[in-house]
């Protein structure tokens, strides 16, 4: 199994910061890698894949970047809804895993 | 814009199977590249990935899950369902059902879920 580990699990900013958030692999995956945002309540949604391609409709202060085991979101200009929990995803191996999440607070 | 919509009973007692159906709308589920794929979510807890079933009925599941779970397809109805056998309490979660695209350009390809269920969710207790 290809483990994910994110960090850190929880940060704090403000609005109009910057920050970034690191996702490494077990083993290399490539750039199949994947970030998603979870408000509280909600379902999660697609940022970006392919560790650095923003999916349809993302802002572009969101950028990812690596590939092989480290990986790492940021978030420029940081807005009032970027507040929410960031998963990352290994997408590589058939059986899939998730980051334990990273918690976003004001 | 495809949309997944879960469905099924909030209360499972324990040692008792969990059955859940997600139905697809506003797009085929017999689409190639598409993995249909249940995810789940602890209160409080992070994201724990299930499996998935492909339209070919192939099925690929989480270590951790293999040998209680079961994911199948049915699309005549448009529909995948997911079988967890023997719950306990630590099954107690929010269940997702999602959309895993296989997408390939000029350069390179990619595996992402891009369209999520709104989740159910489910309380193993007697």
């Amino acid at each position: 199994d290809i483990q994910v580990t994110q960090s850190p699990s929880s940060l704090s900013a403000s609005v109009g910061g910057r920050i970034t958030i690191t996702c490494r692999a077990s083993q290399s995956v490539n750039r199949y890698l994947n970030w998603y945002q979870q408000r509280s309540g909600r379902a999660p949604k697609l940022l970006i894949y392919a560790a650095s391609k923003l999916h349809t409709g993302v802002p572009s202060r969101f950028s990812g970047s690596g590939s092989g085991t480290d990986f790492t979101l940021t978030i420029s200009g940081l807005q009032p809804e970027d507040f929410a929990t960031y998963y990352c995803q290994q997408s590589y191996s058939n059986s899939r895993s998730f980051g334990q999440g990273t918690k976003l607070e004001i | 814009q495809v949309q997944l919509q879960e469905s099924g009973p909030g209360l499972v007692k324990p040692s008792e199977t969990l059955s859940l159906t997600c139905s697809v709308s506003g797009g085929a589920i017999s689409s190639d590249n598409h993995y249909w794929t249940w995810i789940r979510q602890p209160a409080g807890g992070g994201l724990e990935w299930i499996g998935y079933v492909y339209k070919s009925g192939s099925t690929n599941y989480s270590p951790s899950l293999r040998g209680r779970v079961t994911i199948s397809l049915d699309t005549s109805r448009s529909q995948f369902s997911l079988r967890l056998t023997s719950v306990t309490a630590a099954d107690t979660a929010v269940y997702f059902c999602a959309r895993d695209v296989g997408h390939c350009d000029s350069v390179s390809c990619s595996d992402y879920l891009d369209s999520w269920g709104q989740g159910i969710p489910v309380t193993v207790s007697s």
